[in-house]
């Protein structure tokens, strides 16, 4: 299986702040057909997970532009501007361009 | 809108199997469009794919395949999941996941039924 690995662990944020959460693959995520197949989801407390980002990009439906997803192969990236209370949870990225689909570990955004 | 939501037992025994059944709404089986999927996260813990039907085709993650069976009952909107010889470890919310033809992401979850193994 393709392990995903997400750092940090924890990230303490100040509101209106702005942070950066990388998840790396142990192979690269470019698929036969030329796409990158990993997205982001948060996960608030209490609450199921929520897809935020889609194909490494892609803001998914109602997803403020606030966030914004980057990188190739097997290095990615999440960042979040002007941080708001709502945006606190657990971050997790899932790849689906290899078989079986696969998350990693979790970041917690949390208050200072 | 796609809504779903999971219903299990709550809580069983080991070696018990786990019968789940996710009913959804704003879609169907029937179109052809989407494919349903089981994930489930233990407590505190990290997610875990278990099993997706697409149309008529099934998929399993290939560590728990021989414990898994997905099915789908079209005319009431309800996928099932089976999960055999339940251990303690087995503990964890369990979430069924929509997601369109042609994408490869889970786009819309339920809420999550939590299942507890224990004696």
């Amino acid at each position: 299986d393709v392990l995903m690995t997400q750092t940090p662990v924890s990230l303490p944020v100040s509101l209106g702040g702005q942070v950066s959460i990388s998840c790396r693959s142990s192979q690269s995520l470019v698929h036969s057909d030329g796409n990158t197949y990993l997205h982001w989801y948060l996960q608030k407390p209490g609450q199921s997970p929520q897809l935020l980002i889609y194909r490494v990009s892609n803001r998914f439906s109602g997803v403020p532009d606030r966030f914004s997803g980057s990188g190739s192969g097997t290095d990615f990236t999440l960042k979040i501007s002007r941080v708001e209370p709502e945006d606190l949870g657990v971050y997790y990225c899932l790849q689906s361009t290899h078989f079986p689909p696969t998350f990693g570990g979790g970041t917690k955004l949390e208050l200072k | 809108q796609v809504t779903l939501k999971e219903s299990g037992p709550g809580m069983l025994q080991p070696s018990q199997t786990l019968s789940l059944t996710c009913t959804f709404s704003g879609t169907s089986l029937s179109t052809s469009n989407m494919g349903l999927s089981w994930l489930r996260q233990p407590s505190g813990k990290g997610l875990e794919w278990l099993a997706s039907i697409w149309n008529n085709d099934n998929y399993y993650n290939p560590s728990l395949r021989s414990r898994l069976t997905i099915s789908k009952e079209t005319s009431k909107n309800q996928v099932l999941l089976k999960f055999t010889s339940m251990e303690p470890a087995d503990t964890a919310t369990y979430y069924c996941a929509w997601r369109a033809r042609g994408t490869s992401w889970f786009a819309y979850w339920g809420q999550g039924t939590l299942v507890t193994v224990s004696s």
